[in-house]
C-alpha cells in the first residue's frame, strides 16, 4: 500500500527565504504527484499536478520537481510571502485515479 | 463560475442520527470522491466514484453510503454505525478516473460534529 510522508511537519521562516517542502512515497509506480495548499478551515487548493513522465512543474514562484526512482518530490516556494502560510499536502495519485495524502507540511512566513 | 459546492458548511449530529452531506459540480467531471480529515492527518478515501451509478469503497468506508444517480451529484450519507464520525469532509471530482493528467479538485469541505 501507498504511503506518503510529509518532513517536517512544520516550518517557519521569514520573509524572503526561499521554502522547501519534502514528499516521499514508498511505491514508486504512481501515476502523478498533486501539491495542494490549505487554509485553516477551508478546502483543498491544487498547486500543481506533476505527470509520472515529468521531472518538474512551475507556475510562477512554485517550482516542483519529481524524482520516481528515489520516490520523492519537493515543492520550492521562491522568495516567500506572509500570504504563503499554510499547510501543504502532496498526494500520490495511482491508475484509477485515487489520491494517497501525506499529513501535510504547515508553514508559517514571518513578517 | 464552474466549481464544486458542499452544503451545509457546518453540521451538527446527534448520537443514532443518519446525516447527508451534500456535494455538487458543475465542471463536467465523470469522477468525484469523498475524503474525511483529521487534525494533524492527511486525507483518507471514503468512497468515490468513477461513472454515474457507479461507486467503490476507499479506505474507510465503514459507517457511510453514497449515491450517484446524476453525474453532478455525489450526497455521502454518514450513518449511526459510524463511531467516530466527528471531522472535516471533503469532496473532490475529476474530469475522467483515468490517473493521467488529471488534477482533483475540492469543494470547500463540511465539518460534521457529534453532540
Amino acid at each position: 500500500k501507498q504511503e506518503v510522508t510529509q518532513i517536517p511537519a512544520a516550518l517557519s521562516v521569514p520573509e524572503g527565504e526561499n521554502l522547501v517542502l519534502n514528499c516521499s512515497f514508498t511505491d514508486s509506480a504512481i501515476y502523478n504527484l498533486q501539491w495542494f495548499r490549505q487554509d485553516p478551515g477551508k478546502g483543498l487548493t491544487s498547486l500543481l499536478l506533476i505527470q509520472s513522465s515529468q521531472r518538474e512543474q512551475t507556475s510562477g514562484r512554485l517550482n516542483a520537481s519529481l524524482d520516481k526512482s528515489s520516490g520523492r518530490s519537493t515543492l520550492y516556494i521562491a522568495a516567500s510571502q506572509p500570504g504563503d502560510s499554510a499547510t501543504y499536502l502532496c498526494a500520490a495519485i495511482d491508475s484509477w485515479g485515487k489520491l494517497q495524502f501525506g499529513a501535510g507540511t504547515q508553514v508559517v512566513v514571518t513578517p | 463560475d464552474g466549481g464544486i459546492t458542499q452544503s451545509p458548511k457546518y453540521l451538527f449530529r446527534k448520537e443514532g442520527q443518519n446525516v447527508t452531506l451534500s456535494c455538487e459540480q458543475n465542471l463536467n467531471h465523470d469522477a468525484m470522491y469523498w475524503y474525511r480529515q483529521d487534525p494533524g492527518q492527511g486525507l483518507r478515501l471514503i468512497y468515490y466514484s468513477q461513472i454515474v451509478n457507479d461507486f467503490q469503497k476507499g479506505d474507510i468506508a465503514e459507517g457511510y453510503s453514497v449515491s450517484r444517480e446524476k453525474k453532478e451529484s455525489f450526497p455521502l450519507t454518514v450513518t449511526s454505525a459510524q463511531k467516530n464520525p466527528t471531522a472535516f469532509y471533503l469532496c473532490a471530482s475529476t474530469r475522467s478516473w483515468s490517473g493521467r493528467g488529471n488534477e482533483q479538485f475540492f469543494g470547500p469541505g463540511t465539518r460534521l460534529t457529534v453532540l
